[in-house]
């Protein structure tokens, strides 16, 4: 994960929007996933972008811009329930196959 | 709806005891992944199998970790001795092949904690 960036902690309100950026370095870029993970849960899939652009999924969105090596994670509506950290993770081709690297996450807090 | 499921979900050991935890792949799955999370970071992999062949452990600490995947189904990990800094979650996923549409879909986690 020492290639790819995330801010630590964000807090933001309920019923607001809010946007969580990524960004990463990598050499054999092959898609970028966004997974939720609630506090002592395992990470649970959100989105998947492998061509720039938005993708868009219910109330979260993700973006892509491959030549920026940039993503970011859209939020609307925000319910106290989305409270949980949000892993960025780049999937990069090696000699084994197809792995994923993983940011360190970002909290998120939502408040009343 | 299939699940990877763990075993067990919370282990407390004393250093320098051994512990194992188990995984069990969705059915079908050729690809098996066991990650470790430490606290506030995101998981990291450990070992990577395809069917019963180890793919890649460059990040396994193979003096104290072995995994194995015998059958090419279910998988255990080892730590032997288990140390203070092996405190974490530890996380298996699998994924129906390591090619391009390898969605990984993650079990519960054990959560470990080394007294």
């Amino acid at each position: 994960g020492q290639n790819i960036d995330q801010p630590t902690e964000m807090t933001a309100t309920e019923g607001a929007i809010v946007q969580i950026n990524c960004t990463y370095q990598t050499s054999g870029f092959n898609g970028l996933f966004w997974y939720q993970q609630h506090a002592g849960e395992a990470p649970t899939f959100l989105s998947y972008n492998v061509l720039d652009g938005l993708e868009e999924k219910g109330r979260f969105s993700s973006f892509l811009s491959r030549s920026k090596g940039y993503s970011y994670l859209l939020l609307k509506e925000l319910q106290m329930k989305d409270s949980a950290s949000y892993l960025c993770a780049v999937r990069e081709w090696s000699n084994s196959g197809y792995a994923l690297n993983f940011g360190k996450g970002t909290s998120l807090l939502v408040t009343p | 709806e299939a699940e990877v499921a763990q075993s067990p979900r919370y282990k407390i050991t004393e250093k320098s005891q051994a512990v194992a935890f188990w995984c069990d792949p969705i059915s079908g799955h050729a690809t098996l992944y066991w990650y470790r999370q430490i606290l506030g970071q995101g998981p990291e992999l450990l070992v990577q199998f395809q069917d019963e062949s180890v793919v890649d452990d460059s990040q396994l600490p193979k003096d104290r970790f072995s995994a194995e995947r015998l059958k090419g189904v279910d998988s255990t990990l080892k730590i032997q001795p288990a140390e203070l800094g092996d405190s974490a979650m530890y996380l298996c996923a699998s994924s129906l092949t390591s090619g391009r549409n390898n969605e990984q879909f993650f079990g519960p986690g054990t959560r470990l904690t080394v007294l």
